[in-house]
């Protein structure tokens, strides 16, 4: 089935670490691909985004995601984690197929942070 | 100026009630949806209208039915409210070009007992 897989559902890492968060979708074609990220009791906040162009995609507070067509991954990454970074991230793909916009989300990954 | 807002920030009522939640957005843009999340917060997309007019429908059972007044404001009516409904229903929009972001409203905490 197509689908948008986050295969780490929770990740702990020290403050300082760096951090590399897993995306894998199954759609063909061209898509347009996110990233999402929602602290705690808080809605969701676009992270980054890419439609075309550079693959690797910088975002705010100082994630980056590189977009691998051939491997159908858009990972997400951050050199030095805070503690603020405490949230869950969302991957979600716009699938080429739909002609209006229809956002499918990833099951999500839980980053833990230890100050 | 919140660009997507939604009402009741939070919500408890019985199993076999009616209840609605309602969304503005003020961002001009011409689509809308609801989305699900779960307790193990997983979202999943229900329902999406362009300019008022249903345009995806996630076999989303017929007790909840959206209704869009015009092309800012998005409610959710559900019938007969059940257990596992409870959830947080968040509201979004976004142009209908597949090459836009949507925004989310702050959600909807439903808890049916």
């Amino acid at each position: 089935a197509q689908s948008v897989s986050q295969h780490n559902h929770h990740v702990i890492l020290s403050e300082a670490a760096s951090l590399e968060l897993g995306c894998n979708y199954s759609y063909g074609g061209t898509v347009n691909l996110f990233w999402y990220v929602q602290y705690p009791g808080q809605h969701l906040q676009l992270l980054l985004k890419y439609f075309s162009g550079d693959p690797l995609v910088k975002g705010i507070k100082g994630f980056e995601a590189e977009f691998i067509k051939s491997k159908f991954s858009f990972n997400l990454r951050k050199p030095s984690v805070q503690w603020s970074d405490t949230a869950e991230y969302f991957c979600a793909v716009n699938p080429g197929y739909s002609s209006a916009s229809k956002i499918i989300f990833g099951s999500g990954t839980r980053l833990s942070i230890r100050p | 100026d919140t660009a997507v807002s939604q009402t009741p920030k939070y919500l408890v009522t019985q199993m076999g009630n009616d209840k609605s939640i309602k969304c503005e957005q003020n961002l001009g843009h011409d689509t809308m949806y609801w989305y699900k999340q779960d307790s193990k917060k997983f979202l999943k997309i229900m329902f999406s209208y362009n300019n008022k007019e249903l345009i995806i429908n996630e076999t989303v059972p017929n007790r909840f039915s959206p209704k869009s007044p015009d092309k800012a404001h998005l409610n959710l009516h559900i019938n007969s409210l059940e257990l596992g409904d409870s959830a947080v229903y968040f509201c979004a929009s976004s142009y209908r070009d597949r090459n836009t972001e949507a925004f989310f409203g702050q959600g909807t905490r439903l808890t049916v007992v």
